[in-house]
């Protein structure tokens, strides 16, 4: 049982370097999300996906990118990393609106 | 600003004490949604509240959501040291497909 995949696990970018997020699932959810969690902090949504094609901004999109060209996958895209984008970085899926969210194992990135 | 408000904040308490954690909002929510977080783990769903006034129970956590659908508390009877972690309500907002709001949580130490 795959769930919801993140890859990689660990991330060290220089300021102005681009990187791109993977993350998979394999439950066939059309919702997939973008979180980050800073230290202290709850998961605050960057960018979210109601089904393939369909892309929409949560509360702190600057300097995020996605798509959706498949149901399985929803890559989060860095343009040009800074250092505020250090952060722990979570994928969620989910079946429909307002069900139960499937997270992934998270992607730490530190931007120096 | 953030929609969902979660207090306290921290909270360490010593195995076998009881505890209320509360989640709050001046929004109303169609469903709020109570998650773990261990650490270097996504969140995982506890529980999920619908109906105005529901109370749910899980073992030794009893979930309530408020009447008006705008709050909802976790209570722990007889904390134990496996009860530790980050605990974080979540939830649509009513009419705003697609999108979840998470709290910033509680983080919850039980000790030995």
């Amino acid at each position: 049982n795959a769930g919801v995949t993140q890859t990689p696990k660990f991330q060290v970018l220089k300021t102005g370097q681009s990187m791109t997020l993977q993350c998979a699932q394999d439950m066939n959810h059309e919702y997939m999300s973008w979180y980050r969690q800073d230290p202290g902090m709850g998961l605050r949504l960057i960018h979210y996906s109601v089904g393939a094609g369909i892309t929409d901004q949560g509360e702190v999109p600057n300097g995020y990118n996605v798509s959706r060209s498949t149901t399985e996958d929803f890559p989060l895209r860095l343009l040009s990393a800074a250092p505020s984008q250090t952060s722990v970085y979570f994928c969620a899926s989910s079946a429909r609106r307002g069900a139960e969210a499937f997270f992934g194992q998270g992607t730490r990135l530190t931007v120096v | 600003t953030q929609l969902l408000e979660q207090s306290p904040q921290f909270l360490s308490i010593q195995e076998g004490e009881n505890l209320t954690v509360y989640c709050n909002s001046s929004s109303v929510f169609s469903s709020l949604q109570w998650y773990r977080q261990e650490p270097g783990e996504g969140p995982v769903l506890l529980v999920t509240v619908v109906t105005g006034g529901e109370v749910k129970k899980l073992k030794r956590l009893t979930f309530q959501f408020g009447d008006a659908r705008k709050d909802s508390s976790l209570h722990i009877t007889a904390a134990q040291p496996g009860d530790t972690g980050l605990y974080l309500c979540a939830g649509p907002l009513l009419g705003n497909a697609g999108k979840s709001t998470f709290g910033d949580g509680t983080t919850l130490t039980v000790k030995p």
